[in-house]
C-alpha cells in the first residue's frame, strides 16, 4: 500500500520550454502532497506544499510563478516548471502524506530528473 | 528557525557490524520522526518512524531511539549487510499554522557496508 507514482521519470528539453511533472497517489487519497528538489549528494529541499482544493504554500526563496503547482484532486498534484533554464536542472521528487494528520507517513514518488539544455 | 542536524555524513562499517546514525532537532513541538533510505538515483523509502509518545521502536535489524528531553534521535542498524549501503535521511515534523506542517530533513549519511 501507499504507492506514489511520478511521471515522467526523465526529461531533457531545450531552454525556455515549460515542463509538467505529475504526482499521483495510487491507492490512497492525499489531501497534502509535497514537492522537493534534490541536488547531487545533497538533502531534500522542500519547495512547496500542495493542498487539494487550495493554493500551494511555497517555501521562502521559491518563485511561485516559476514553479506552478496544481492539486486538483485527492490523488493528483502537478508541478510545472515554466520557461525552464539550465539552472533549473535537478532531481524533482514529490511525496504524499497518508491521512490528514501532520504526524503521518509521507511516501515518495520515483522522482523526475530534469535536464535543460 | 527549524533545523535538523545529522551525523556522521559518511559511515563505513564491516559487514555484520552495527551502524548508528544520530540526529538532533530544534523544535521542541516536533512529535514525529521518520527515517528514509535512498539508493542512488531512486526514491527515498520510509524504513522506520517513531512518535514522541515512545522512546524506542524496533523492526527486525533496525531500531530507532528518541530522547525528547535532549531533542535527539538515532537509527541503529544491526548485523549490517552490503544491501544496507545507501544514503539515510532523518527528519522531524514541524507544525505550522493551519495545515502547513512539513518535514525538515537532515543532511544525510552515506553508509557503506564492506563485504
Amino acid at each position: 500500500g501507499a504507492v506514489v507514482s511520478q511521471h515522467p521519470s526523465w526529461v531533457i528539453c531545450k531552454s525556455g520550454t515549460s515542463v509538467k511533472i505529475e504526482c499521483r497517489s495510487l491507492d490512497f487519497q492525499a489531501t497534502t502532497m509535497f514537492w522537493y528538489r534534490q541536488f547531487p549528494k545533497q538533502s531534500l529541499m522542500l519547495m512547496a506544499t500542495s493542498n487539494e482544493g487550495s493554493k500551494a504554500t511555497y517555501e521562502q526563496g521559491v518563485e511561485k510563478d516559476k514553479f506552478l503547482i496544481n492539486h486538483a484532486s485527492l490523488t493528483l498534484s502537478t508541478l510545472t516548471v515554466t520557461s525552464a533554464h539550465p539552472e533549473d536542472s535537478s532531481f524533482y521528487i514529490c511525496s504524499a502524506r497518508v491521512g490528514g494528520g501532520g504526524n503521518q507517513p509521507q511516501h515518495f514518488g520515483d522522482g523526475t530528473r530534469l535536464s535543460i539544455l | 528557525g527549524e533545523n535538523v542536524e545529522q551525523h556522521p555524513s559518511t559511515l563505513s562499517v564491516q559487514e555484520g557490524d552495527s551502524a548508528v546514525i544520530k540526529c538532533t532537532y530544534s523544535d521542541s513541538a516536533s512529535n514525529y520522526f521518520p527515517w528514509y533510505k535512498q539508493e542512488l538515483g531512486k526514491r527515498p523509502q520510509l524504513i522506520i518512524d517513531i512518535r514522541s509518545n515512545v522512546g524506542e521502536k524496533k523492526d527486525q535489524r533496525i531500531a530507532v531511539t528518541l530522547n525528547k528531553t535532549a531533542k535527539h534521535f538515532s537509527l541503529h542498524i544491526t548485523e549490517t549487510q552490503p544491501e544496507d549501503s545507501a544514503v539515510y535521511f532523518c527528519a522531524a515534523y514541524v507544525y505550522g499554522s493551519g495545515n502547513t506542517g512539513k518535514l525538515i530533513f537532515g543532511q544525510g549519511t552515506t553508509l557503506q557496508v564492506k563485504p
